[in-house]
């Protein structure tokens, strides 16, 4: 199993610009997760989703939205890039045992520059 | 909504100490507690985990205490090492709101001095 994979690894945008970061797990995993993690700081939840066609939002999602056509997939769309949003990005899965409340499987994260 | 302190921010030991970092919930209605490791540069990841319904879990040089009464929990780490040198984040979930949403503490950047 690759597990957790997120793409790219980094990325450079402009003010103003859009982008999608991707993430993709092949755990058959029911929830998938997206943080932000500014420097030195802890991760604070964009949006998540309990399963496909399934989304909601966390504690942060201005500026973000999502999608989850498939179990597998859970893109993570920037509109309007802003220097705010200059962070790493790590999308997360879980679902072993069926339910929430196990261990979260992160991916490598995505570190985006905003200038 | 919930929210989750954690202190102290940084903390040094020597090799061998042992080290405890704190955490804080504010939501009652908490049941899980997870606790990440993230080395520098790379992803967080699970290295202890609590839930409710105990009040300390161990696993070799780790363990976690969880006093429901006060809404704290802490991690230990005995015996430290320099490759337990890293950040650690607490986290606190609702699970029967069958979302999994974890709320993260600010984290703890441990440094364990050879």
């Amino acid at each position: 199993n690759a597990g957790v994979t997120q793409t790219p690894k980094f990325r450079i945008l402009k003010i103003g610009q859009s982008m999608t970061l991707q993430c993709a797990q092949d755990m058959n995993h029911n929830y998938m997760y997206w943080y932000r993690q500014d420097p030195g700081m802890g991760l604070k939840l964009i949006y998540y989703s309990v399963g496909a066609g399934i989304t909601d939002k966390g504690e942060v999602p201005n500026g973000y939205n999502v999608s989850r056509s498939t179990t597998e997939d859970f893109p993570l769309r920037l509109e309007l890039a802003a220097p705010s949003q200059t962070s790493v990005y790590f999308c997360a899965s879980e679902g072993a045992s069926g339910g929430p409340g196990y261990e979260q499987y992160f991916g490598p994260g995505t570190r985006l520059t905003v200038t | 909504g919930e929210n989750v302190e954690q202190h102290p921010s940084t903390l040094s030991v020597q090799e061998g100490d042992s080290a405890v970092i704190k955490c804080t919930y504010s939501d009652s209605a908490s049941n899980y507690f997870p606790w990440y490791k993230q080395e520098l540069g790379k992803r967080p990841q699970l290295i202890i985990d609590i839930r409710s319904n105990v009040g300390e879990k161990k696993d070799q040089r780790i363990a976690v205490t969880l006093n429901k009464t006060a809404k704290h929990f802490s991690l230990h780490i005995t015996e430290t090492q320099p490759e337990d040198s890293a950040v650690y984040f607490c986290a606190a979930s609702i699970t029967s709101s069958n979302t999994g949403k974890l709320i993260f503490g600010q984290g703890t950047t441990l440094q364990v001095k050879p």
